[in-house]
């Protein structure tokens, strides 16, 4: 079983719906959890970040952790064009000898079509 | 969010050669830098975790000798591709750790010929 665990896709939503993007993770010890934009050929960036239970929202995305089932999810109202990227849901275990380091999903493909 | 730079953003090298890439933390201490690579259509691949002051823990199957790595402030890392071959060709994107969260730099694309 993979560490961090997305569906590749595509998904692809109209403009102006609710695109859901959903990321499982295996290791109950994560306390961090991230989530990257990454257009074709850029390097990724960081769009929410989430650390206990629950909903955090911020503009039209909102983050939703359940560590209970050890899944986290990304949603994008009002989809737009511009939207279209691969998110990769990251996780971030503490202590130990990881120095922080992030483990990634495979990244969703999310394609918002006119 | 904070910002990450990188130079060059791109670099075109014979084989054989060695290239130095830097990354910067401009507005943040970084005690932590992470270096990755992607090839096209795949994810992104650690290779290496760079402290500031000691020396990078390397992920396995990475070549610590081929990939030099040196983090010598909390603002800047560097990493070197020693004798490069045409598959070492690929997009370096450095990563800087601030308390909480994690910045990507905006990637160096190297091609090898």
């Amino acid at each position: 079983q993979k560490e961090v665990e997305q569906n590749s896709g595509p998904l692809s939503v109209p403009e102006g719906a609710i695109a859901s993007l959903n990321c499982t993770y295996s290791d109950r010890v994560s306390q961090s959890f991230f989530w990257y934009r990454q257009y074709s050929g850029k390097s990724p960036e960081l769009i929410m970040s989430i650390y206990s239970n629950g909903d955090k929202e911020d503009g039209r995305f909102t983050a939703q952790l359940n560590k209970a089932s050890q899944y986290v999810s990304l949603l994008i109202r009002d989809s737009q064009p511009s939207d279209s990227a691969t998110y990769l849901c990251a996780v971030r275990i503490a202590g130990g000898t990881s120095y922080g380091k992030l483990t990634f999903g495979q990244g969703t493909i999310l394609t918002v079509h006119p | 969010g904070a910002v990450v730079s990188q130079h060059p953003s791109w670099v075109i090298c014979k084989s054989g050669t060695s290239v130095k890439i830097e990354c910067r933390s401009l507005d943040f201490q970084a005690t932590t830098m992470f270096w990755y690579r992607q090839f096209p259509k795949q994810s992104l691949m650690l290779m290496a975790t760079s402290n500031e002051g000691s020396k990078a823990t390397y992920e396995q199957g990475v070549e610590k000798d081929k990939f030099l790595i040196n983090h010598a402030s909390l603002t800047l890392s560097t990493l070197t591709v020693t004798s490069a071959h045409p598959e070492d060709s690929s997009f370096y994107i450095c990563s800087a750790k601030g308390q909480y969260e994690q910045y990507f730099g905006p990637g160096t694309r190297l091609t090898v010929t």
